[in-house]
């Protein structure tokens, strides 16, 4: 079991480019999580997903972020018209149940 | 609103000195806590939970509800356990989300 997948690792975007972050989950995995982590602080929920279906997207910002975890494929966190502030570390965790949740390595975004 | 307070920002201790890091937390419900850890250079891992009870590279931490604290210690510290450490608290609505404190930085020194 390859452990939960994120990519790319690293992504530079100038103000107002969109960013596509993807999360390939643990073999097994039905449940997503997207956490991010501004500098010096801690992991902040951001939404977490079942397969076609948001449950909890409680920590998303109203606007230009979204989140899906299709049938098929990857879960995808989208930011669109990014800004400054977006720039960040982005985790994806997995789980199978409702508890232990493993944590991809991280996408590490920069807004130019 | 649930809430978890790591207020070290960096512990720094000699190789064999006890360590301990402080977590308290609130939160309405009957709380489940982890610590997860992030060595140099790899992805956070699960350190221990507090329903295992168990003891995993010589860590343990108690559950004090009274105290709604969940601190971290190690008797004898060793220069591996140099890494961040984060409490985390789990629930929310539907018990799914992990809100995690701020982070410990451990620098264990020779």
């Amino acid at each position: 079991n390859a452990g939960v997948m994120q990519n790319p690792r690293h992504l530079v975007r100038r103000r107002g480019q969109e960013a596509r972050l993807r999360c390939s989950p643990m073999k097994g995995h039905s449940h997503v999580y997207w956490y991010r982590q501004l500098p010096e602080e801690g992991l902040k929920f951001m939404v977490y997903l079942q397969k076609e279906n948001i449950i909890d997207e409680s920590g998303m910002p109203k606007e230009r972020f979204s989140a899906e975890f299709p049938k098929e494929g990857p879960s995808i966190l989208r930011i669109q018209q990014v800004v400054r502030g977006d720039s960040a570390a982005y985790f994806c965790a997995s789980s199978r149940d409702r508890y232990e949740q493993y944590f991809g390595p991280g996408t590490r975004l920069t807004v130019t | 609103a649930q809430r978890v307070t790591q207020p070290e920002k960096l512990l720094s201790v000699f190789k064999g000195a006890p360590v301990e890091l402080k977590c308290n937390y609130s939160y309405s419900g009957s709380p489940e806590l982890f610590w997860y850890v992030q060595y140099s250079r790899q992805r956070l891992q699960l350190l221990l939970r507090h329903i295992s009870r168990e003891s995993i590279k010589g860590f343990t931490a108690d559950l004090n509800k009274g105290e709604t604290s969940f601190h971290l210690k190690k008797p004898f510290a060793q220069e591996e356990d140099s890494a961040m450490y984060y409490c985390a608290l789990y629930g929310g609505a539907a018990g799914n989300k992990l809100t995690f404190g701020g982070g410990t930085r451990v620098l264990v020194k020779p």
